[in-house]
């Protein structure tokens, strides 16, 4: 009963650095988000997915990027990490057609030093 | 574009006390409305949600009732326990003629805390 798995949970990275966060979700959802949580500014979408090979940009897409490569799994790459990225990022699935509720992950929280 | 607006936090409260928290949202069109909770150093989970005006929302004791004359989706419990202590946020998802996607816009979230 995985849902949304997020790895890595924690990660601490120097300013410039590259990483890749990964999302996981088994339950055959079309839909896939990623958002960033920041204290007093609740979430806001990064980038989104609509199916398997797709990528639409959300409302703070700059200095990210994704994938969707195949329908399970929704990559949110940092190309060169700044501090102003340093925040908790959620993945997000839903079936689609509709205004389905989403489903989350646990989070990853992200430093930039 | 859409927004939602949640009342400010944090808010504290005895156990058995009466909550109400508020939001409010602009959008066009129909959108659907949520309620997410989150638990400490845990994801949102969807409490409750209204997807029509004067739709009903409840799960766990919380009710929403989606106002389009208000456009307003308040949140309420007659008691709150000790176990009700999260962050709770408001969100809409816009329909916009079918192209929405479903995507969430959130209010910033408020704190509650209760107390035994």
């Amino acid at each position: 009963n995985a849902g949304v798995t997020q790895t890595p949970k924690f990660r601490v990275l120097k300013t410039g650095q590259s990483m890749t966060l990964l999302c996981a979700q088994d339950m055959n959802h079309e839909y896939m988000y990623w958002y960033r949580q920041d204290p007093g500014m609740g979430l806001r979408l990064i980038h989104y997915s609509v199916g398997e090979g797709t990528t639409a940009k959300g409302e703070v897409p700059d200095g990210y990027n994704v994938s969707r490569l195949k329908k399970q799994n929704f990559l949110l790459g940092l190309e060169s990490a700044a501090p102003s990225q340093t925040s908790v990022y959620f993945c997000a699935s839903s079936p689609g057609k509709g205004n389905q509720p989403q489903h989350f992950g646990d989070g990853t929280r992200l430093s930039i030093l | 574009g859409d927004s939602v607006t949640q009342m400010e936090g944090p808010v504290t409260l005895s156990e058995e006390a009466f909550l109400t928290i508020n939001c409010t949202y602009t959008a066009t069109g129909y959108p659907s409305l949520f309620w997410y909770v989150q638990y400490p150093g845990e994801g949102l989970q969807l409490l409750l949600k209204a997807t029509k005006a004067d739709d009903k929302g409840s799960n766990k004791g919380f009710e929403a009732t989606y106002r389009k004359e208000t456009t307003s989706f308040h949140l309420e419990k007659g008691s709150v326990q000790v176990s009700d202590s999260a962050v709770y946020f408001c969100a809409l998802s816009g329909w916009a003629g079918g192209t929405s996607y479903g995507k969430l816009t959130f209010g910033q979230g408020t704190i509650l805390t209760v107390h035994p």
